[in-house]
């Protein structure tokens, strides 16, 4: 079975653009999950969906959201984006909502100048 | 509210054994999981306690005691691949992951 994938990989944008990161859980997964990686503040939770629906947000701007397909793809979008909004980006997609084993993407990698 | 408390760093040699502590505040549990995160790598699960006691596999072994509100991850007979960062998360009440800052293992030669 294939992994959990995400694109792109490394994005370069300036303070005020916006962005859209896409994540593609592993087959029959239908819950995934966002986290924000900084070394300041480790990893942070940014919303679940499952089944196209947010199930629950952590405690970001809404400056972040989210969606899903209805193939259990899904994408984070940032507007008007921030210097400290550069981090790295984790989708992990689980089997059932809130599963404990979570299985991770390798990451979108934000630099924001 | 919910935290995890984990030492920031743990340096050990190979072949040894070394044990990483978790203290966690939640006001519901549902119980104790482990990721292991390689440097520029994804996070990867390693082990859930939903119940006090020992759970092995393999070289790693992780321990809960729900009425200390304390885990650890025990890893034996260290390898030098065996240096990452180590996280536990606990579940919080709206049903998200919430994860510890992280121990940083380096195993030395």
């Amino acid at each position: 079975k294939a992994g959990v994938t995400q694109t792109p990989r490394y994005l370069i944008k300036t303070r005020g653009q916006q962005v859209t990161l896409s994540c593609s859980p592993i087959s029959g997964h239908r819950s995934v999950s966002w986290y924000q990686q900084t070394p300041g503040q480790g990893l942070q939770f940014l919303f679940e969906y499952f089944s196209e629906t947010q199930r629950n947000k952590g405690n970001f701007p809404g400056r972040f959201s989210g969606r899903q397909f209805s193939n259990s793809r899904s994408e984070m979008n940032v507007s008007t984006l921030e210097l400290g909004d550069s981090a790295l980006y984790l989708c992990a997609s689980s089997l059932r909502p809130s599963g404990e084993t979570q299985y991770f993407g390798p990451g979108t990698r934000l630099l924001v100048l | 509210g919910q935290s995890l408390e984990q030492p920031s760093e743990v340096t050990a040699v190979e072949g040894a054994i070394v044990q990483m502590n978790c203290t966690y505040q939640t006001s519901g549990f549902y119980g104790l999981s482990w990721y292991q995160q390689h440097d520029g790598g994804a996070p990867t699960f390693l082990s859930y306690n939903a119940l006090d006691g020992l759970e092995e596999t393999g070289r790693f072994s992780s321990f809960l005691s729900r009425s200390d509100s304390y885990g650890y991850l025990l890893l034996q007979e260290l390898q030098m691949k065996d240096s990452a960062s180590y996280f536990c998360a606990v579940k919080g009440s709206q049903g998200n992951l919430i994860f510890g800052k992280g121990t940083k293992l380096s195993v030395k030669p």
